[in-house]
């Protein structure tokens, strides 16, 4: 299995401004995940993040509203950019070794827009 | 459109009786399913998975049970304890395209 650390694990942030949320695994992973959970609903995939290549992004999901880094095998950002209420949910990464084995999650970033 | 689904939002059973989650998907080329167990403020933690070539796969108190021709799966947990209060989230993997496709989730509560 793989320990992935995410921080922050929350935060309370203002309508217009941006949020980087960032991804840390303790081991060199080949796929990692970017999921929103808005509450009471299921955990939205935003995007796929490799190594070395641009992520590729869910229908409705902008590489200008959420920006993704991925600049090595164990580390990737998410930016929550020009925040709106309407952003409010939780934020989890994970992390995938494709080829049908389980997907490992961090602890997920509660985030509240004002 | 939803391609995995979990109809039951809730759950509510005795301790010691068993617990069975149900999940539908729709799409046949789905070919690995998970479950997830997720307790508030943390991540999904990855409970039990079933190939598509399997129709049963049991780790301790879990089980999964797979039926392809109806496109269901079900968690069976027994006996239930309340530490396993949580929601729980199916998931199926499309080796297509790499990525896990989760339910809406089946909160289970589990009364001592």
């Amino acid at each position: 299995s793989a320990v992935i650390s995410q921080k922050p694990s929350r935060d309370i942030c203002q309508r217009g401004t941006s949020l980087t949320i960032q991804c840390q695994v303790d081991s060199q992973v080949t796929m990692m995940f970017w999921y929103r959970q808005q509450p009471g609903q299921s955990l939205t995939l935003i995007a796929t993040a490799n190594q070395g290549s641009e992520a590729t992004y869910e229908s409705g999901f902008v590489i200008d509203k959420f920006p993704i880094s991925r600049p090595n095998l164990t580390f990737s950002t998410l930016t929550v950019s020009n925040m709106s209420p309407e952003d409010s949910s939780i934020y989890l990464c994970s992390v995938g070794q494709g080829m049908r084995t389980e997907a490992f999650f961090g602890q997920g970033t509660r985030l509240t827009v004002v | 459109d939803q391609q995995v689904k979990q109809n039951s939002p809730s759950l509510s059973v005795q301790e010691g009786r068993i617990s069975i989650l149900n999940c539908d998907y729709t799409n046949s080329m789905f070919d690995y399913f998970l479950w997830y167990k997720k307790y508030p403020a943390e991540g999904p933690t990855f409970l039990i998975s079933i190939s598509s070539i399997k129709d049963k796969n049991e780790d301790g108190r879990f089980t999964v049970f797979l039926n392809k021709s109806a496109k269901h799966l079900s968690l069976h947990i027994v006996p239930s304890q309340p530490g396993d209060s949580a929601v729980y989230f199916c998931a199926a993997y499309d080796s297509g395209t790499y990525k896990y496709i989760f339910g809406t989730g089946t909160r289970l509560k589990v009364l001592a």
